[in-house]
């Protein structure tokens, strides 16, 4: 079945380390997106990628950085900038960049920084 | 103020009952996606609408431009519909997405 898979589901590091999220999909979409959710509050866009080897910043891209070097892949990284990185990590993808477009979405990596 | 609110933002309901979560959305927001967000995190999209009303089994969307109002109905509400439902608006100025804060819903048995 086609979809988006995240991993790790959980993920800790201890303050000062670079992580990366792996973020993958078989469903041939060109955007690929990070969003960022904290309790309480909406998902807030982190990157997006239109095709390989470009991608935008979002809202919230200060301490993040991607790369887009295949179609089906799209890591994020937090580095050690990010000044409170423990918060949940929305992957997604669409056929189209545009938000007339149905998204689908990954199960989500939930950061902890201790 | 935000451009996309949602209400209520909890809403605790007994099995079988009409369930309706609002949004109410700014200027220059054309589009509207409802999403499902479950307790483990993932979301499914539900709905995306631009215009008139989609049904998809018990689920019912509905939106009215002029009052830049959408709202989520859920008829005969069982347990497994408790999750976090959001409304997300898309920007007519880009493809941006403007996130509600989600509605937390609970269906007792």
């Amino acid at each position: 079945d086609g979809g988006i898979t995240q991993s790790p589901k959980y993920l800790f590091r201890k303050e000062g380390q670079n992580v990366t999220l792996s973020c993958e999909q078989n469903l041939n979409h060109d955007a690929m997106y990070w969003y960022r959710q904290d309790p309480g509050q909406g998902l807030r866009l982190i990157y997006y990628s239109q095709i390989v080897n470009d991608f935008q910043k979002g809202d919230i891209a200060e301490g993040y950085s991607v790369s887009r070097e295949k179609k089906e892949s799209f890591p994020l990284t937090v580095t050690s900038a990010q000044k409170n990185p423990t918060a949940f990590y929305l992957c997604a993808s669409s056929i189209l960049t545009g938000a007339r477009y149905g998204y689908t979405f990954g199960s989500g990596t939930r950061l902890t920084v201790v | 103020k935000n451009e996309v609110e949602q209400s209520p933002q909890n809403l605790t309901a007994q099995e079988g009952e009409f369930i309706t979560i609002n949004c109410s959305y700014s200027v220059g927001i054309s589009a509207l996606h409802w999403l499902q967000q479950h307790p483990g995190g993932g979301i499914v999209s539900l709905f995306m609408l631009s215009s008139g009303k989609k049904k998809h089994g018990r689920l019912i969307a509905t939106i009215n431009i002029q009052e830049k109002h959408s709202s989520l109905h859920i008829t005969a509400s069982h347990p497994r519909d408790s999750a976090v439902y959001i409304c997300a608006g898309a920007r007519d100025s880009n493809y941006q997405l403007i996130w509600g804060a989600g509605t937390k819903l609970i269906i007792k048995p």
